[in-house]
């Protein structure tokens, strides 16, 4: 099993769509939990962290399920400039710092 | 905002030779990473170091790698003897406490 698991898409939507990306990761023992953003050849940038409770930053929302392994991303309102693929990252056991991948959910968003 | 930065944007390299990427971190930060993308696939995990030591490598940093921190604000990785498999984005990361971690904007280094 992948340690984080993503379905790559690409997930194509109209603007001012609402899309939703979920992840699951493999190792109970991870503590933090974010979604980065990674546009064509470019470094990921943090998006946002993950909380148990939930937490939104605008017109972002995203949840962590421990219970479950499961991570989601909810992107309300699509805009143009968010076409972008969506990274679910998580830190591995230990306190090293080591983040984790998935591979990845393309995101376009059209006109 | 402060940044990390990475020196060069683009390295070409024949196999067998030696390179040197460098990064200067954001300067209050303590804890520092080198990850790697090849082409099409996920970002990889190399190597953190907190404390002028590693705290943690990857598989993939075999003896070829190193890091080194060698004055108050570079932070470098070094591979000695290049391989075509090396081709790949290197990502440099750093942070106040382990998280979260900004990224520099990444070294292509492309093996010949």
């Amino acid at each position: 099993r992948k340690e984080v698991e993503q379905d790559p898409g690409p997930f194509n939507v109209p603007e001012g769509a609402t899309v939703a990306f979920n992840c699951t990761y493999s190792n109970s023992a991870s503590q933090s939990f974010f979604w980065y953003r990674q546009d064509c050849r470019k470094e990921p940038k943090l998006l946002m962290s993950v909380y148990s409770s939930g937490n939104e930053d605008g017109r972002f929302t995203a949840q962590l399920n421990r219970a479950s392994q499961y991570i989601s991303l909810l992107i309300r309102d699509s805009k143009l400039s968010d076409s972008a693929t969506y990274l679910c990252v998580v830190t591995a056991s230990g306190n090293t710092g080591k983040l984790i991948f998935g591979q990845g959910t393309t995101l376009q968003v059209k006109p | 905002e402060p940044e990390v930065t990475q020196t060069p944007s683009h390295q070409v390299t024949q196999m067998g030779q030696e390179v040197i990427l460098r990064c200067v971190p954001i300067s209050n930060h303590l804890y520092f990473y080198w990850y790697r993308q090849i082409l099409g696939q996920k970002v990889e995990f190399l190597v953190s170091f907190y404390n002028n030591e590693i705290s943690e490598k990857s598989e993939i940093f075999d003896d070829q790698f190193s890091v080194e921190r060698p004055d108050g604000s570079n932070f470098t990785l070094k591979i000695r003897s290049t391989k075509l498999e090396d081709s790949a984005m290197y990502f440099c990361a750093s942070s106040v406490g382990g998280q979260p971690q900004h990224f520099g904007d990444g070294t292509r280094l492309s093996i010949l």
